[in-house]
């Protein structure tokens, strides 16, 4: 059971837009930044989105981010089969003094 | 880059020391963490060590098993895993942390990972 919650798959077809979201609480996501990673099965996570909605250098304007109370959101806009991957959200929480994931989420392109 | 190793396959209660060894970047200026997956599941943090390593935060799925330390003159960071069982199982990844505060955290920096299976 993992602290921050997320749906287990989404889909969508190509060139579509899709969101995930997830949830936490004030101890986590209500008051501290949301980062979000890209993991293709067999290969490391990859960082995606950094405090709410900046992305590293390298990273497409396709994918986005934003935060409202204890729930963050990523959006990939103009889906891609490469698009195909897990995504994780991540923050700190300051009760468990932890770093938190949520359980993930499978997007697959139609 | 960060590049893991000292993973393998240990018998259930035994002893493992993992290594992650970082390149290209002043590793004594940011705090580093290991985060594990285990088979076909999801990521879990497993431990946290500060720039200084004066201080270290633990999962408590780990927490009096495992001890994370690093070395800054030889740019590594360790996790000597203790008592392991079938469920520490999995691919263990470090890290590089980024972010002023914890509230900022987010990791930019990741290697390829070491694979440790706890099976008699």
């Amino acid at each position: 059971q993992s602290v921050l919650t997320q749906p287990p798959s989404v889909s969508a077809a190509p060139g579509q837009k899709v969101t995930i979201a997830c949830s936490g609480s004030s101890s986590n996501i209500g008051n501290n930044y949301v980062s979000w990673y890209q993991q293709v099965p067999g290969t490391a996570p990859k960082l995606l989105i950094y405090e709410n909605n900046r992305r590293p250098s390298g990273i497409p304007d396709r994918f986005s981010g934003s935060k409202s109370g204890t729930s963050a959101t990523l959006g990939i806009t103009g889906l891609q089969t490469g698009d195909e991957a897990d995504y994780y959200c991540g923050t700190w929480d300051n009760s468990l003094t932890a770093a938190v994931f949520g359980g993930g989420t499978k997007l697959t392109v139609l | 880059q960060l590049v893991e190793s000292g993973g393998g396959l240990v018998q259930p209660g035994g002893s493992l020391r993992l290594s992650c060894a970082a390149s290209g970047f002043t590793f004594s200026d940011y705090s580093v963490n290991w985060v594990r997956q285990a088979p076909g599941k999801g990521l879990e943090w497993v431990s946290y060590i500060l720039t200084t390593s004066t201080t270290m935060y633990y999962a408590d799925s780990v927490k009096g098993r495992f001890t994370i330390s690093r070395d800054n003159a030889k740019n590594s960071v360790f996790l000597q895993m203790n008592s392991l069982r079938a469920d520490d199982t999995a691919v263990y990844y470090c890290a590089r942390i980024r972010g002023a505060t914890l509230g900022q955290f987010y990791m930019d920096v990741w290697g390829k990972g070491t694979t440790v299976t706890v099976s008699s």
